[in-house]
């Protein structure tokens, strides 16, 4: 069974910083490419990066390229999501989310992790 | 502004259909393929249709997608109120080599 347990939310400040992780189970994480996707509180999904399979690739949404930093530990089945200079528009439930690539859908996701930007 | 357009809401009675539009452009819905995810109050989103019109094993035949052009539509016959949900349209955009997805589309079943 698929399985993708994100961690690391909670609350910071504004300007600060926060690194998600996913733990993935019960596939092969070293052919799949990754995603992560984040929904602010009542509002709709918003598409937040891609990784590649090698993680030779990445991909970012405009409102966080320079901020947000995607990486994947494969020895470990691990993905990652570091976050600097958070600001309050960033408050969102960040979910990780298998990339099936031939469909290019996400095809899994994870329960989410709610990161809260406040001071 | 989402890249890809939806009504922010519909609504039929119980036993009857509704569908969905998503409206984008040559450089998203145009040239690749559209999925469709369904998002149960505090739940994750989960995928009812992907490469345009195919349906997950576990998805009921009463869920179609369909494409044309820079369009997709999905389709719910024999409504449910367990179908009350919010549906997103996704899909990738060449132009701004990115994932991107509708606003959302509340179903409510009357």
């Amino acid at each position: 069974e698929v399985q993708l347990v994100e961690s690391g939310g909670g609350l910071v400040q504004p300007g600060g910083s926060l690194r998600l992780s996913c733990s993935a189970s019960g596939f092969t994480f070293t052919i799949y490419s990754m995603n992560w996707v984040r929904q602010a509180p009542g509002k709709g999904l918003e598409w937040v990066s891609y990784i590649s399979n090698s993680g030779s690739t990445m991909y970012y949404a405009d409102s966080v390229k320079g901020r947000f930093t995607i990486s994947r530990d494969n020895g470990k089945n691990s993905l990652f999501l570091q976050m600097n200079s958070l600001r309050a528009e960033d408050t969102a439930v960040y979910y990780c989310a298998r990339w099936h690539g031939s469909g290019q859908f996400q095809d899994y996701w994870g329960q989410g992790t709610l990161v809260t930007v406040s001071s | 502004q989402s890249v890809l357009t939806q009504p922010p809401s519909v609504s039929a009675a119980p036993g009857q259909k509704v569908t969905i539009s998503c409206s984008g452009s040559s450089s998203n819905i145009g040239n690749h393929y559209v999925s469709w995810y369904q998002q149960l109050p505090g739940t994750a989103p989960k995928v009812l249709i992907y490469e345009n019109n195919e349906r997950p094993s576990g998805i009921p035949d009463r869920f179609s997608g369909s494409k044309s052009g820079t369009s997709a539509t999905l389709g719910i016959t024999g409504l449910q109120t367990g179908d009350e949900a919010d549906y997103y349209c996704g899909t990738w955009d060449s132009s701004l080599s990115a994932g991107v997805f509708g606003g959302g589309t509340k179903l409510t079943v009357l």
